[in-house]
């Protein structure tokens, strides 16, 4: 099984302020990897997929980056709603599996 | 508009089953792929079995293999969950997802999820 470790779990920023959130495979997945948003009582959000390229409707402040076992979520200028917790995803082998997330509050 | 709505969660005993369901409401059911994923309380996400369109293809996770059976009934658009023997370690929030592209890969849509909790 392939573990998937976020860093950091929680992450402290100002609006406006750029998020850089990371995410490292145990082996290499090229660029299976997926991004999802989630917001306290709800399910999770697909943001981001082959590690760069964003859903429909996922705002140009998210990009993504990365190849092979190291990935970056960059959110430009964070905007209120983009406070929640994040995780990456593998979808290299089965069995698809998650990081434990990184929560990025309010500073 | 895509919706996905779970039902079935609640206090169960260990050795004791229930039976998840999840509605789908808001595009072709049938036309896709569905998967469950279970999230215990304040940690990360799991995935737990997906079946195809015509329930020809069935994956699970090994932690629920031989206790929990997936299922779906496209005439109803609805998905199943019947979990059996239940442990404590299967106290979760159930969600139910449907598969972006049939591979297992991505989940685009997610319902709001229901609660499990194992416990005497």
């Amino acid at each position: 099984e392939i573990v998937m470790t976020q860093s950091p779990a929680t992450l402290s920023v100002s609006p406006g302020e750029r998020a850089t959130l990371s995410c490292r495979a145990s082996q290499s997945i090229s660029s299976n990897l997926a991004w999802y948003q989630q917001n306290p009582g709800q399910g999770p959000r697909l943001l981001i997929y082959g590690a760069s390229t964003r859903t429909t409707g996922i705002p140009a402040r998210f990009s993504g980056s990365g190849s092979g076992t190291e990935f970056t979520l960059t959110i430009s200028s964070l905007q209120s709603e983009d406070f929640a917790v994040y995780y990456c995803q593998q979808y290299h082998n089965w069995p698809r599996t998650f990081g434990q997330g990184t929560k990025l509050e309010i500073k | 508009q895509v919706q996905l709505v779970e039902s079935g969660g609640g206090l169960v005993k260990p050795g004791g089953s229930l039976r998840l369901s999840c509605a789908a409401s808001g595009f072709t059911f049938s036309d896709y792929y569905m998967t469950w994923f279970r999230q215990p309380p304040g940690k990360g996400l799991e995935w737990v079995s997906h079946i195809s369109r015509s329930s020809s293809t069935i994956s699970y996770a090994d932690s629920v293999k031989g206790r929990f059976t997936i299922s779906r009934d496209n005439a109803k658009n609805s998905l199943f969950l019947q979990m059996n023997s239940l442990r404590a370690e299967d106290t979760a929030v159930y969600y139910c997802a449907r598969d972006l592209y049939g591979s297992g890969s991505l989940f685009d849509y997610w319902g709001l999820g229901t609660l499990v909790t194992v416990s005497s």
